[in-house]
């Protein structure tokens, strides 16, 4: 069955520290890939996508993505984490074809601690 | 500054009371999506539309929900008769086929069936 994994629920960070989360997947090929943050009451907004290329990608906020095929992963990091980025972030994926739906891991929250 | 806007933001109804969400999405997008979203589901596709034609409506209650699209600027989610466990998010998404299959989210609806 096809599947997106997010394996933390929550995740608190200093301020100034790094971040990772993680993103496996389960499809029978390789999909689009995804992450977006949602703050709060507000809707989902695109930080970065990987259809080919690169396995390192660059997003908007400082974040970063690296795909491994190997892994089935897609982990998104940040080098330095600011307050703003308290959020919760959600990986994606979308089949290689016509039928683009999204579909969403269930979400990791970021809180960013003084 | 081009966005996908929904309409309301907030709704509060009693249980049997029809309601209907409206979704402008961004002119020239052929794609609409409608997601729900709660702490327990998470994000769930109810489905989504090419070129105002339903392509995929299998994650929605067939019984009560019903989804259109009137025209190219106007999609409506519509639920008779309401139901306390329809309280959620609802989320509009648009997006261009074959250009990156970006989805841009709206701010979403928040639908409160008491």
């Amino acid at each position: 069955a096809q599947s997106v994994t997010q394996p933390d629920i929550h995740i608190t960070v200093s301020e100034g520290a790094s971040l990772e989360l993680r993103c496996n997947y389960s499809y029978g090929a390789t999909p689009y890939l995804f992450w977006y943050v949602q703050s709060p009451g507000q809707g989902l907004q695109l930080l970065l996508k990987y259809f080919s290329g690169d396995t390192l990608v660059q997003g908007i906020k400082g974040f970063e993505a690296e795909f491994k095929r190997s892994q089935s992963s897609f982990n998104l990091r940040k080098p330095s984490v600011h307050w703003s980025d308290a959020a919760e972030y959600f990986c994606a994926v979308s089949p290689r074809s016509n039928d683009y739906k999204l579909s969403f891991g269930a979400g990791t929250t970021v809180t960013v601690r003084a | 500054d081009a966005r996908v806007t929904q309409t309301p933001r907030h709704k509060v109804t009693e249980m049997g009371q029809e309601v209907t969400m409206r979704c402008q999405p961004i002119l020239g997008h052929n794609t609409v999506f409608w997601y729900r979203q709660t702490m327990m589901q998470g994000l769930e596709l109810l489905a989504y539309f090419r070129n105002r034609a339903p392509l995929d409506d299998s994650g929605m209650p067939k019984d009560r929900f019903s989804a259109e699209m009137p025209d190219a600027t106007l999609a409506t989610l519509k639920i008779q008769p309401s139901e306390p466990r329809d309280s959620a998010v609802y989320f509009c998404a648009s997006g261009l086929q074959g250009d990156s299959t970006e989805a841009f989210f709206g701010q979403g609806t928040r639908l409160t069936v008491v």
